[in-house]
């Protein structure tokens, strides 16, 4: 089972601020087959990145995945209210797949 | 639209098992792969399996096999998970989230959630 650890647990910014979040698999991801979702409180995960770097549907662009291998990264460029929520990575490229443990975005 | 709408919230004792439906629209039934994800209170997320609309074909998680099965109703559009042995720890929210049969696109809908809470 491939391991996701997400780092840091918590990151504590203002709007308007730049939000970077790290996601490390315990193994490197067949064909960079890594997810970014956002969960707000009450409501289903919703998709932002797919393949580490292509935005889903109707995702803007101040949202950005990269990263290949076993380290990724999140970027949201300018933090706007709707932003802060929690963020998992989640490998969808092997059997069983996982989610990492989660990166809350909380408002400074 | 794309929507898959979820049955109700389910509470049930210790032993008891559940069955919990997601309904899609919008699209062509058989052409994604229905995944279900659960999240215990104040928890992450965490996959349980998934079913190929498509020819019925399961696939489940080391941890929920042999107590986790997963089916589907093309005529109506349906995909079925039931849960058998309920414990305690199964107290949680269950999704259900859509595939690309290809695997390449992950979840892109999702269910509203189902609660189900085991309670002695």
């Amino acid at each position: 089972e491939i391991v996701l650890t997400q780092s840091p647990g918590t990151l504590s910014l203002s709007p308007g601020e730049r939000a970077t979040l790290s996601c490390w698999a315990s193994q490197s991801l067949t064909s960079n087959y890594l997810a970014w979702y956002q969960q707000t409180p009450g409501q289903a995960p919703r998709l932002l990145i797919y393949g580490a770097s292509t935005r889903a549907t109707g995702i803007p662009d101040r949202f950005s995945g990269s990263g290949s291998g076993t380290d990724f990264t999140l970027t949201i460029s300018r933090l706007e209210p709707g932003d802060f929520a929690v963020y998992y990575c989640q490998q969808y490229g092997s059997s069983p797949l996982t989610f990492g443990g989660g990166t809350k975005v909380e408002i400074k | 639209q794309v929507q898959l709408l979820q049955s109700g919230a389910e509470l049930k004792k210790p032993g008891a098992s559940v069955k919990v439906s997601c309904k899609a629209f919008g699209y062509t039934f058989t052409s994604y792969s229905m995944h279900w994800v659960r999240q215990a209170p104040g928890q992450g997320l965490e996959w349980m399996g998934m079913i190929n609309p498509s020819g019925g074909t399961t696939t489940f998680a080391q941890k929920f096999q042999g107590r986790v099965a997963m089916a589907r109703d093309t005529s109506t559009n349906t995909v079925y998970m039931d849960l058998y042995s309920l414990r305690s720890e199964d107290t949680a929210v269950y999704y259900c989230a859509r595939v690309s049969l290809s695997g390449y696109i992950p979840g892109d809908y999702w269910g509203q959630g189902t609660l189900v809470t085991v309670y002695s």
